[in-house]
């Protein structure tokens, strides 16, 4: 029972690097989704994909690129990494339906700790 | 634009009952999620809701008012373990979801 796994776990960058954040789901859901959490913020949505070979933007886009060539899979890039992006990064995955699945929540990974110097 | 508070901390004594508020402003609204996150981990759900009333699983509870835009959970027999950071959310369109900032509980002994 996997669920929504994360890679890497801590990350330290520089300024001007540029990183892959992996997510995988082995619940064959439809929607997945990229948030960062920042002290006293909650959690805010980078993008997300409602499916294979879609993307979208959320509230915190800039900054950051997307990619679902495969559905259990949801890549988060950062081209170019800035001290502003330091912050712990949570996948997560849920069906599509919010009506015939209305109470299924969405299922988030263990989070990837990212700091940039 | 959305908005959703909650208080930032609160304390509570082991075997107490605590009561976290959130109250939101949203555009749109398709139920309203609790989740629970201890330090270091990922969110997990706790309560949904989509209905006004009370809903109720073991010693947690969450209400639903859409008129007032209000939601709240109560957590009962307090225990050391409930220490945690308690989410609220707000599902608008599709499956897309806004939290608040989160309230986190201290539970003394």
């Amino acid at each position: 029972n996997a669920g929504v796994t994360q890679t890497p776990k801590f990350r330290v960058l520089k300024t001007g690097q540029s990183m892959t954040l992996l997510c995988a789901q082995d619940m064959n859901h439809e929607y997945m989704y990229w948030y960062r959490q920042d002290p006293g913020m909650g959690l805010r949505l980078i993008h997300y994909s409602v499916g294979e070979g879609t993307t979208a933007k959320g509230e915190v886009p800039d900054g950051y690129n997307v990619s679902r060539l495969k559905k259990q899979n949801f890549l988060l890039g950062l081209e170019s990494a800035a001290p502003s992006q330091t912050s712990v990064y949570f996948c997560a995955s849920s069906y599509s339906r919010s009506g015939g699945a209305g109470k299924e929540p969405q299922h988030f990974g263990d989070g990837t700790r990212l700091s940039i110097l | 634009g959305q908005n959703i508070d909650q208080p930032t901390e609160m304390t509570a004594t082991e075997g107490a009952i605590v009561q976290i508020n959130c109250t939101y402003q949203t555009s749109g609204f398709n139920g309203l999620f609790w989740y629970q996150q201890h330090a270091g981990e990922a969110p997990t759900f706790l309560s949904y809701n989509v209905l006004d009333g009370l809903e109720e699983k073991g010693r947690f509870s969450s209400f639903l008012s859409r008129s007032k835009g209000y939601s709240y959970l109560l957590l009962k027999e307090l225990q050391m373990k409930d220490s945690a950071s308690y989410l609220c959310a707000v599902r608008r369109a599709g499956n897309m979801l806004t939290f608040g900032g989160g309230t986190r509980l201290m539970v003394k002994p």
